[in-house]
């Protein structure tokens, strides 16, 4: 069935660095997907978005690649910072009017 | 703030009752879409309105029902409230009837089944 998983529960960075949170999909319709950032008793935030037609896409210190022959999805977050500290979630979407979401990654910035 | 606004904010509801959550979206949003996230996972689809009708469903039991007014605010009904209902549920707005485009949180009502 649909699914989507991310690789690693807990990412710790220190402050400063690079942060990649990566996310796999295994719905080959899926045309849209979306990154949530959600920070304790909070709901999900929108980070930034890709559709399928592309393979990247920038923000502000924020990344989203796009990898469609294997069906694997990135976040990047140049210059981790402390309030960078929360859940991610990837969400795909397709022809179906939802959205999935994976169980996310706990990113922890270390000072 | 993504102006979708959620109500109450915490809710405790005893086995076997009815519980109806609140969401009002952002203005000029006409779509709304409610989850149910257990604690540690990620969102999980309950349903979708779209001008007052429903527009696609989970796999989610029909005691779990909802609505959607005029003004696109909606409403998330659960009946026969099961302590696996425990979670938050969210309330997402977006623009068209389709998935595919930017959808918004609000903050969640956190729902307590004792």
């Amino acid at each position: 069935g649909e699914s989507v998983g991310l690789h690693l529960p807990t990412l710790s960075v220190q402050e400063g660095d690079n942060s990649i949170i990566n996310c796999a999909y295994s719905n080959s319709a899926s045309d849209y997907f979306i990154w949530y950032k959600q920070e304790s008793g909070k709901g999900p935030q929108f980070i930034i978005d890709i559709r399928s037609n592309m393979d990247k896409r920038q923000g502000q210190r924020v990344t989203v690649l796009l990898n469609k022959t294997v069906k694997h999805l990135s976040l990047q977050i140049a210059a981790t910072q402390p309030g960078d500290s929360a859940v991610y979630f990837c969400a795909e979407t397709g022809t179906a009017s939802k959205l999935t979401f994976g169980t996310g990654t706990r990113l922890q910035v270390t000072l | 703030e993504t102006g979708v606004t959620q109500s109450p904010t915490h809710l405790i509801k005893t086995r076997g009752q009815q519980v109806t959550l609140r969401c009002s979206s952002q203005s000029g949003h006409n779509t709304v879409s409610w989850y149910q996230q257990a604690l540690g996972q990620g969102p999980q689809f309950i349903f979708q309105y779209y001008r007052e009708e429903e527009n696609g469903r989970g796999n989610f039991p029909p005691r779990f029902s909802g609505l959607q007014f005029p003004n696109y605010s909606s409403e998330l009904n659960v009946n026969a409230l099961e302590l696996d209902d425990s979670a938050l549920y969210l309330c997402a707005s977006s623009l068209a009837g389709w998935g595919n485009t930017e959808a918004f949180f609000g903050q969640g009502t956190r729902l307590t089944v004792v």
